[in-house]
This record gives structure tokens, sequence and C-alpha cells, in this order.
């Protein structure tokens, strides 16, 4: 029973660039959820997926950031135009629920963005 | 939107020590996690404990809806134990749960 699956572990990206990245949510999980952890810090939301819907991104920034999750396949959060400031680590979790979510979350193990 | 705070934000222990991790939130909830990140960055589920007490192993969990606030306990630790432990809370009816910004623990041999 596989758990929350991210890829990729760590991704360098030069100022400007654009980063992708993706989460596969544990089997039968409908709900995603992106959390920021900057250094030092705790996780901070930033958006809530259910298949082909976005239900709540009131933590993700208006410009450069937009996340998916399409009917097949993982969900993707994507960043253009990489700055310094991105460089952080990306969590997604998913939850059980057919249509609301139970509110446990399972995480998987992050993605480390550097932006050089 | 929900305020959650974690106390102490820091703590020192020698092994074999027990301790107590508090999470105090400022509104009513339908779910509370305990989390703990280990030094690797991994995000481990402790306990999905919205109400009551819970047990495992040498780690327990309380908590009280009505008081708004949750409690980890942490018994004989051992160096494993270091990393952060981190409540969540999710607002009722608000489907988005909100991180505090965790206890740093620490347990030396």
């Amino acid at each position: 029973n596989a758990g929350v699956m991210q890829n990729p572990r760590h991704l360098v990206r030069r100022r400007g660039q654009e980063a992708r990245l993706r989460c596969s949510p544990m089997k039968g999980h409908s709900h995603v959820y992106w959390y920021r952890q900057l250094p030092e810090e705790g996780l901070k939301f930033m958006v809530y997926l259910q298949k082909e819907n976005i239900i709540d991104e009131s933590g993700m920034p208006k410009e450069r950031f937009s996340a998916e999750f399409p009917k097949e396949g993982p969900s993707i959060l994507r960043i253009q135009q990489v700055v310094r400031g991105d460089s952080a680590a990306y969590f997604c979790a998913s939850s059980p629920g057919q249509i609301l979510p139970t509110g446990e979350l399972f995480f998987g193990e992050g993605s480390r963005l550097t932006v050089l | 939107g929900i305020q959650v705070e974690q106390s102490p934000p820091d703590l020192i222990l020698q092994e074999g020590a027990n301790s107590t991790l508090r999470c105090n939130f400022s509104d009513s909830v339908n779910n509370l996690q305990w989390f703990h990140q280990n030094p690797w960055g991994q995000l481990i589920n402790l306990f999905y404990i919205p109400s009551g007490t819970k047990q495992n192993g040498r780690l327990s969990a309380t908590t009280v809806a009505t008081e708004r606030y949750s409690l980890l306990y942490i018994s004989s630790s051992q160096t494993t134990d270091s990393g952060v432990y981190f409540c969540a809370v999710e607002l009722r009816g608000s489907y988005i749960p909100t991180f505090g910004r965790g206890t740093s623990l620490i347990v030396h041999p």
C-alpha cells in the first residue's frame, strides 16, 4: 500500500526558470493538499484540490504559482520564473474521504527546491 | 483564521526523561493531528485525535476540545525522538488543517 509519492525529491533551478513538482496521493485518496516549509519554520498551507477541481487556493501566491489535479495522473504544483525566495521544501499530503476529506493527512517526503 | 500555538518552542532532554508538549488553539475544531518531523525532514503521523486520549507505545496524546488544547506525552525519551513535533488543527467547516510552529526536541544520549 504505497504512501504519498512526491518527485523530484530535490530540484535545483536558476532564477527565472520553471519548477514542476509532482504528487501522487495514496491509493483511494481524492483530496490533495500542498504545503510549503521554509527553513526553521512550520508548514504553511498553499492549496487544496480534489480531482479536477481547486477547492481552496487562499495560501498560494497569485502570481507565478499554479496547481492542478487532473482526472488522470498526479497533482502538479508549478512555479514559473522562480526567485530565490521560492527556495523551500514543498510537501504534498492526501486525505481519505468520498466527498469531504476526513481531515487526516498523510504526507509525502517532500520536494526540496533550491533556486540559485 | 485559527491560531495554533505550541509550547515549549524548544526542549532539550536527557535520554530516559519524560516530557509534555502542548498545543493550544483559538477556536472550535473538527480535527487535530500530531506529527513528528525527523531530522531527515520526513513528516510522520503520530496521532489523529480530535478528542479523547490515545496511546501508542511510549507516546500518548490527549485532546480536550472544549478547552481548546491538546497534549502530547513522550515517556522514556530516546535519541530517535529528536526532531520537531507539530500539531495541525482543522477549524470546524474549513477542511484546511493549520499547523503550529512546532516544538523542537533534542534528546541527548
